[in-house]
C-alpha cells in the first residue's frame, strides 16, 4: 500500500530557530495535509493542500504540495515552546469510496526556552 | 459544539475480556474512521464507514469489529482482547472524506 516517509523523526531545536520537515511518497496525493498532535490529545488539522505546488500559510506555519505531487513540506518560524508536540503529515486521494489518510510516522518537536 | 467524541478516555482490560468504545460526532460528517496508534508506527486505520450502516475495513482490521448505526455515532468493538492490541485509539470524522478529518481525543486501551 501507500506509505508515506516523513523526516526527520525528531528534532531538538532552541526557541526563536526555524524549523522545516518533510514527507515524502513512492505515489501521488490529491492532497496534502499537516497534523499537530499535543500530548493526550488527538491530531488537529493545521494546513490543508489541495493543488500540486500550492504555498500556503497559517501564521508562523508555511506548508507547500510538492509539483510532483509526491512530497509536501512544513515550515515552522521563529519557534516558541507551544510548538512543541508531534507532526504529521498525511496525504488523501479521492476518487475511491473511504477518502483515507495515509499517515507519516511523524515528527517530533522538542523546543529549549 | 463538541465535535467528535471519545469514551472512554482510559481502560485496562484482560486477555480475552471484551469491550466496546464509542465515538460520537455532532457535525453531521458521513465518514466516520477508527485509528490506532503506536509508537513510532504513526496512525493506522482499522475500519471506516461512509454513511449510516455501512462500514469497510481499513489497514489493520483484525481482531475488531465495528457498528455505523446511527449517522452521528461509530462503535469500535473488540470481542476478545489481546495484549497486541494495546495502543491508543483515535476516532475521526469527515465530510464525505474531504476538508479534512476531525479527530477526537483517543482511548488509551492496555490490555494485560
Amino acid at each position: 500500500g501507500q506509505q508515506l516517509n516523513q523526516s526527520p523523526q525528531s528534532m531538538f531545536i532552541q526557541e526563536g530557530e526555524d524549523v522545516s520537515m518533510n514527507c515524502t511518497s513512492s505515489s501521488i496525493f490529491n492532497t496534502w495535509l499537516w497534523y499537530k498532535q499535543d500530548p493526550g490529545e488527538g491530531p488537529v488539522l493545521l494546513i490543508a493542500l489541495y493543488k500540486a505546488g500550492e504555498l500556503t500559510s497559517n501564521g508562523r506555519l508555511t506548508a507547500q504540495f510538492g509539483i510532483t505531487r509526491k512530497d509536501s513540506f512544513l515550515n515552522i518560524s521563529a519557534s516558541i515552546p507551544s510548538d512543541v508536540g508531534i507532526y504529521f503529515c498525511a496525504g488523501q486521494n479521492y476518487g475511491g469510496s473511504q477518502g483515507n489518510l495515509i499517515f507519516g510516522k511523524g515528527t517530533k518537536l522538542s523546543v529549549k526556552p | 459544539n463538541a465535535g467528535v467524541t471519545q469514551t472512554p478516555k482510559f481502560r485496562v482490560l484482560k486477555t480475552g475480556q471484551s469491550m466496546t468504545l464509542l465515538c460520537a460526532q455532532d457535525m453531521n460528517h458521513e465518514y466516520m474512521y477508527w485509528y490506532r496508534q503506536d509508537p513510532g508506527m504513526g496512525l493506522r486505520l482499522i475500519h471506516y464507514s461512509v454513511g449510516e450502516g455501512t462500514t469497510a475495513k481499513g489497514e489493520v482490521p483484525d481482531g475488531y469489529n465495528v457498528s455505523r448505526l446511527k449517522k452521528q455515532n461509530f462503535l469500535l468493538g473488540l470481542e476478545s482482547a489481546a495484549p497486541s492490541q494495546t495502543s491508543v485509539y483515535f476516532c475521526a470524522s469527515s465530510y464525505r472524506g474531504s476538508l479534512g478529518f476531525y479527530f477526537g481525543q483517543g482511548t488509551r486501551l492496555t490490555v494485560v
